[in-house]
């Protein structure tokens, strides 16, 4: 079984802090990872996507993955209270087309 | 664009109706999923869809649930009959070449009384 872990929260920060989402991942053959925001009453849709190993910044995000360690993570930087929101960690196995999707973690930038 | 349709957004119904989802995925995405959404078990994929063949249906819960895509353009998930425990929000999401890239419906709301 394919699993995707994330704490669920939630995850409290003040604005303008970092917030720090981590995904830990069983399938040491996964490729593709990716990172979706939800926000209360509405569909995910996509932030951030990685394959490589290391950092992938794009704005006030910073995805980072570890293969080694099996983990992928996503730092927001100068949180603001609209950044408050559910995130899905989503991979991608090794091979295939179609993600497992973690639990997702709550996020509250509380100002 | 639109993006992906999904009908109604919102149903309610009692136990023992027949429910039917509907989706109209991106044109030109050639993978279709149906997930189901609840607090206690998150986001699980219920069935996809490549080339409106049926791939994968083992998320379905039960013969309950039966899905169709009788083609590139529209999916529906039925649901006969009916349970209280079906309650929960229904997303339609395809992807196409690229990425890998889900693209989420608005999501179909459906209480079962």
């Amino acid at each position: 079984q394919k699993e995707v872990e994330q704490n669920s929260g939630p995850l409290s920060v003040p604005e303008g802090a970092i917030a720090s989402l981590n995904c830990t991942y069983s399938d040491r053959g996964s490729q593709s990872f990716f990172w979706y925001r939800q926000y209360s009453g509405k569909s995910p849709e996509l932030i951030m996507f990685i394959y490589s190993n290391g950092d992938k910044e794009d704005g006030r995000f910073t995805a980072q993955l570890n293969k080694a360690s099996q983990y992928v993570s996503l730092l927001i930087r100068d949180s603001q209270p609209s950044d408050s929101a559910t995130y899905l960690c989503a991979v991608h196995p090794g091979g295939s087309y179609i993600p497992t999707f973690g639990r997702g973690t709550s996020l509250i930038v509380h100002p | 664009d639109a993006g992906v349709i999904q009908s109604p957004r919102h149903e309610v119904t009692e136990m023992g109706q027949e429910v039917t989802l509907r989706c109209k995925p991106i044109s030109g995405h050639d993978y279709l999923f149906w997930y189901r959404q609840t607090m206690m078990r998150g986001l699980e994929l219920l069935i996809y869809f490549n080339n409106n063949v049926p791939i994968d249906d083992s998320g379905m819960p039960e013969d309950r649930f039966s899905a169709k895509m009788p083609n590139a353009s529209f999916s529906t998930l039925k649901i006969q009959p009916s349970e209280p425990r079906d309650s929960a929000v229904y997303f339609c999401a395809s992807s196409g070449p690229g990425t890998g890239e889900l693209f989420f419906g608005e999501g179909s709301r459906l209480t079962v009384l």
